[in-house]
């Protein structure tokens, strides 16, 4: 079945440091690649998405390229900020089939001033 | 701009005694999730609908009935609640048009706890 594989967290940063969240996928056919966010206290929120390889879903600074080569979609930001701490999930649509999301077990991000 | 309201946000129960968790949107959303997050385990689909008077089963079924009766309204159902069911239950709802597209609003969750 499908599953996505997040790297296990915490992960814990200074202000302005690089970020890379990894994440790999194990699906049939084409899916559909997604970052959520989740913020202390809150649901989950789209941050960004790509559809085919190739492509890089980008926001609020954050990028992820979806490598069909090595079923990855790694997140990355180039300066991180205080407000950026949360939980991120990667999640996979699979292209044909039941149409809900399959998450990671999620990252927690926490940085400090 | 309510969105995805979910009631209760949270809940302590016995073991054996049933609830129900309430999840009304006000987008004209066709489909509606609930699902569970444990920690360590991400976010795992209890149950969907594509649309009023369906259901069908998601991941993690067993132990939970759903009924969709108005198309802004997902109940979830415990009939007879077990301390595996301690956990966060979240419910989404996803526009027209663009099902397949993977763009979820959120609730903010419900905090079940069973004793």
């Amino acid at each position: 079945g499908d599953s996505v594989t997040q790297m296990e967290g915490p992960v814990t940063l200074s202000e302005e440091a690089f970020l890379t969240i990894n994440c790999t996928y194990t699906a049939t056919g084409y899916p559909s690649l997604f970052w959520y966010v989740q913020y202390p206290g809150e649901g989950l929120q789209l941050l960004l998405k790509a559809t085919k390889a190739d492509d890089k879903g980008s926001n609020k600074g954050f990028e992820a390229t979806y490598r069909k080569e090595t079923t990855s979609f790694h997140l990355e930001k180039g300066s991180v900020q205080v407000s950026d701490s949360a939980v991120y999930f990667c999640a996979l649509l699979r292209g044909t089939g039941r149409r809900a999301l399959t998450f990671g077990s999620g990252t927690r991000l926490q940085v400090q001033p | 701009n309510a969105g995805v309201t979910q009631t209760p946000k949270f809940r302590v129960l016995k073991t054996g005694q049933s609830m129900t968790l309430l999840c009304a949107q006000d987008m004209n959303h066709e489909y509606m999730y609930w699902y569970r997050q444990d920690p360590g385990m991400g976010l795992r689909l209890i149950h969907y609908s594509v649309g009023e008077g369906t259901t069908a089963k998601g991941e993690v079924p067993d132990g939970y009935n759903v009924s969709r009766l108005k198309k802004q309204n997902f109940l979830l159902g415990l009939e007879s609640a077990a301390p595996s069911q301690t956990s966060v239950y979240f419910c989404a709802s996803s526009p027209p048009g663009t099902r397949n597209t993977g763009e979820l609003f959120f609730g903010e969750g419900s905090r079940l706890t069973v004793l």
